[in-house]
């Protein structure tokens, strides 16, 4: 069946480090790959997508390539800010629209330091 | 526009006890979708409306729980009784066409 895996937190950087939160994840057909994030107090919100292969979702300085040869979707920000401490979850649609339910992944913490 | 409302965002029950919980979507949405976080583990879909029919409850654990949607509009999650393995959060999205909006969820703690 359809899953996404990413890597385990808690995540624990500095401020203005670089970040990267792995995500693979298995799927038949040519789903759409998403990164969810929720921060403290907060519900869940859209960060950035990607819906064919090697498209590039970008979206507050944070970007996700899909990759389909490694079946991946690994989330990267080049400088980390404290605001950017929240859940991240990376989650994918197996037809690509909305109307069908959204797979997540367990969700990686991440806690920013100044 | 309002958001995805959901009531409450917490609430505190002792096992066996009865919870309903309401969520309110986007005016003129018609799909609305149930998920949960149980024990920091993945988010899970439950089930999705579409208007007031259940177009996939797939999600959906066990006969304890009931989902309703009046008229199209918003919609309840009612657990029956509640046990201790239903703690987590109880998020609910809705949708146009393009993309979700999420509610803030509700804290369910079964004790």
């Amino acid at each position: 069946g359809n899953s996404v895996t990413q890597m385990e937190g808690p995540v624990t950087l500095s401020e203005e480090a670089f970040l990267t939160i792995n995500c693979t994840y298995t799927a038949t057909g040519y789903p759409s790959l998403f990164w969810y994030v929720q921060y403290p107090g907060e519900g869940l919100q859209l960060l950035l997508k990607a819906t064919k292969a090697d498209d590039k979702g970008s979206n507050k300085g944070f970007e996700a390539t899909y990759r389909k040869e490694t079946t991946s979707f690994h989330l990267e920000k080049g400088s980390v800010q404290v605001s950017d401490s929240a859940v991240y979850f990376c989650a994918l649609s197996r037809s690509g629209t909305s109307y069908d339910k959204v797979i997540f992944g367990p969700g990686t913490s991440l806690s920013v330091i100044p | 526009e309002a958001g995805v409302t959901q009531f409450p965002s917490h609430s505190v029950i002792e096992k066996g006890q009865t919870v309903t919980l309401r969520c309110d979507p986007i005016s003129g949405h018609d799909n609305l979708y149930w998920y949960r976080r149980v024990m920091g583990k993945e988010i899970k879909f439950l089930l999705h409306f579409v208007k007031e029919s259940k177009q996939d409850e797939s999600g959906m654990p066990n006969n304890r729980f009931l989902a309703e949607r009046t008229g199209g509009t918003y919609s309840t999650l009612k657990v029956q009784p509640a046990e201790l393995e239903d703690s987590g959060v109880y998020f609910c999205a809705s949708s146009p066409i393009d993309g979700y909006t999420f509610g803030s969820g509700t804290r369910l703690t079964v004790v």
